[in-house]
């Protein structure tokens, strides 16, 4: 079956840096997807990969391996208002997207 | 103006109620969705609009009924939910014509069944 992996909830400190993991396996694959949601708004896109390697944009950086189907984004020079859940999906040969359940980031002072 | 907008924000309805949410998209795309969003789940596709034809995920029950009258506007007509239905609904938006495709979704609207 088609599957997305990321750890449920992760801390970190204000001014630190981050890494939210995510592995998937899909039925072919178009595509890793990155989404931010703040409670109660809406998910907003971050980042999209197809190629392997880092794609930097800021403070946000994502990697994709798909050998290893693998992603993670990094969060640098983290501020409060990162605190939010970080959504994964990838992208299967159908142009389906398959969603993990998503990262709750809590940012400490 | 945002670029998704959904009314009403928030909805709580009893289980033999009839009522609807809706979607609007001021972003020119072509291609619209309506997603579940439970707690520490991941995003469930409900349906599907693109370039007039609906694609919906089988599994959705059938008091769910969605419409999509044209390109710009999306609503989910509800009807003898139950109180598993209650969730946060998300209506999204995307080109067909870019790279990417990436959604851009609405604020969603709490549903709450009593």
């Amino acid at each position: 079956g088609q599957n997305i992996d990321q750890p449920t909830e992760m801390t970190a400190t204000e001014g630190a840096i981050v890494q939210i993991n995510c592995t998937y396996q899909t039925s072919g694959f178009n595509g890793l997807f990155w989404y931010q949601q703040h409670a109660g708004e809406a998910p907003t896109f971050l980042s999209y990969n197809v190629l392997d390697g880092l794609e930097e944009k800021g403070r946000f950086s994502s990697f994709l391996s798909r050998s290893k189907g693998y992603s993670y984004l990094l969060l640098k020079e983290l501020q409060m208002k990162d605190s939010a859940s970080y959504l994964c999906a990838a992208m299967d040969s159908n142009y389906q997207l398959i969603w993990g359940a998503g990262t709750k980031l809590i940012i400490k002072p | 103006e945002t670029g998704v907008t959904q009314t009403p924000r928030h909805l709580v309805m009893g289980m033999t109620n009839k009522k609807s949410l809706k979607c609007e998209q001021h972003l020119g795309h072509n291609a619209m969705y309506w997603y579940k969003q439970s707690a520490k789940k991941p995003l469930e596709l409900m349906f599907v609009y693109s370039l007039e034809e609906r694609v919906e995920n089988n599994s959705v029950p059938s008091r769910f009924s969605p419409e999509c009258p044209n390109s710009s506007h999306l609503f989910l007509h509800l009807h003898t939910l139950q109180p598993e239905d209650s969730a946060l609904y998300l209506c999204a938006s995307s080109s067909r014509d870019t790279e990417t495709g990436e959604l851009f979704f609405g604020e969603g609207s709490r549903l709450t069944v009593l």
